[in-house]
């Protein structure tokens, strides 16, 4: 069984304010790690996949950073908004395509 | 990208009876994927569904109790039977890109499931 750990759990940010959570996976047998977002009665969707050590992926006001001898991504959001509002899970794929999920962080942005 | 939709979209339902849910794709995709989320817990795969063929499940989930259908390359079934509260979750479709390792995961709305 693989372990995926993302933490925090959940988190309450001030509208403007910059967070970052981690995402923590197995160092071996790694082939890549993707982002998604996760609103509420909505489909998840998908930030980024990264598959190099050292690999940084931005896209708008949220970037991801990437260290695979580590075993450990962070995301970044800068200014966060109302609208980040949202669960972020973390997959990865390691010596199989069937990516294994984090429990997820809660983000909730506050006006 | 491919666009999912699901059926239904929530449901109460009482111990012991089956719920189906439904899923289409806007597209002709070979695999689509059957996903859960307890509360609290982390997205787990239950089965890949091919069409033509009987679907693979993964440890801990069994086809009596998970059946599936895959009629043709845009719809699958997912059948939850015999439903105790511990099968509460939200229940997702999923197809992938078919980019190899960087295969990204496209889902559906999901279906919120309460089991009393």
């Amino acid at each position: 069984i693989l372990n995926v750990e993302q933490s925090p759990q959940s988190l309450h940010v001030q509208e403007g304010d910059s967070t970052n959570f981690t995402c923590s996976f197995p160092s071996s047998n790694f082939y890549a790690l993707h982002w998604y977002r996760w609103e509420t009665a909505k489909s998840p969707e998908a930030l980024f996949v990264m598959t190099l050590n050292g690999d940084e992926k931005k896209k708008g006001r949220i970037s991801a950073t990437l260290n695979t001898k580590e075993g450990y991504s962070y995301l970044y959001i800068k200014g966060s908004q109302p609208e980040d509002s949202a669960t972020y899970l973390c997959a990865f794929k390691g010596g199989s395509y069937i990516p294994t999920f984090g429990r997820g962080t809660s983000l909730i942005v506050h006006p | 990208s491919a666009v999912i939709s699901q059926k239904p979209s929530r449901d109460i339902c009482q111990r012991g009876t089956s719920l189906t849910i439904q899923c289409q794709v806007d597209s002709q995709v070979t695999m689509m994927f059957w996903y859960r989320q307890q509360p609290g817990q982390s997205l787990t795969l239950i089965a890949t569904a091919n069409q033509g063929s009987e679907a693979t499940y993964e440890s801990g989930f069994v086809i009596d109790k998970f059946p599936i259908s895959r009629p043709n390359l845009t719809f699958s079934t997912l059948t939850v039977s015999n439903m105790s509260p511990e099968d509460s979750s939200i229940y997702l479709c999923s197809v992938d890109s078919g980019q190899g390792v960087t295969d990204t995961q496209y889902f559906g709305p999901g279906t919120r499931l309460t089991v009393l």
